[in-house]
């Protein structure tokens, strides 16, 4: 079955800097990658994602970049604010995201203002 | 995107007792899951919901400790039986709608076991 892993699991950034969040993934057939936000208590939300037939797309300061060769995408987040603080979670699944998701194991990104 | 309502959103339970967890969504939708979350933790698939038929079970996890219904297109349910303080947990409902829809998840039920 897929695997994927995200790294670092921690991440501390200057406020107004750039974050980036690192996953790979180990099914060639994968073609669906969202990323989830999950503030502390709250409920993971969908904040972008890709698929397969783009490299790259972006939403304000979120973008997401897709190297199907090397099997990784990136989590990019420009101008950092204090509320961008939470956990990240990566994912991937087949057939643009209508099999189950696999979710890598979270980024703990701090905004130090 | 899909309202999805969550309930209970936390309870505390003795050892050995089971608790049903319901979920119920705003309008009908091609696919509902089950996931556990441990503190800390990631998102681990319990299984799918199926609609009229039986769940889909990931490895690891089983009909027994957690049967689940899903008796229509918009409301399922987990029941996580005989309870142990291993199973203290927060365990939220997921959903996609049909046509490429993305997957969205309610609020959890945050259970914790004595």
């Amino acid at each position: 079955g897929e695997n994927v892993e995200q790294h670092p699991s921690t991440l501390s950034v200057q406020e107004g800097d750039s974050a980036v969040i690192k996953c790979t993934y180990s099914d060639s057939a994968s073609n669906y990658f969202p990323w989830y936000k999950q503030e502390l208590g709250k409920r993971p939300q969908l904040i972008i994602d890709i698929r397969s037939n783009v490299g790259e797309k972006k939403d304000q300061r979120i973008a997401v970049t897709l190297n199907k060769t090397a099997k990784h995408f990136s989590l990019h987040i420009t101008e950092t604010q204090p509320e961008d603080s939470a956990v990240y979670f990566c994912a991937a699944s087949r057939n643009f995201g209508n099999e189950k998701l696999t979710f890598g194991t979270g980024t703990r990104l701090t905004i130090i203002p | 995107s899909a309202v999805i309502s969550q309930k209970p959103s936390r309870d505390i339970c003795q050892r050995g007792t089971s608790l049903t967890i319901q979920c119920q969504v705003d309008s009908q939708v091609t696919m509902m899951f089950w996931y556990r979350q441990q503190p800390g933790q990631s998102l681990t698939l319990i299984a799918t919901a199926n609609q009229g038929s039986e769940a889909t079970y990931e490895s690891g996890f089983v009909i027994d400790k957690f049967p689940i219904s899903r008796p229509n297109l918009t409301f399922s349910t987990l029941t996580v039986s005989n309870m142990s303080p291993e199973d203290s947990s927060i365990y939220l409902c997921s959903v996609r709608g049909g046509g490429g829809q993305p997957q969205h998840f309610g609020d959890g039920t945050r259970l914790s076991i004595l």
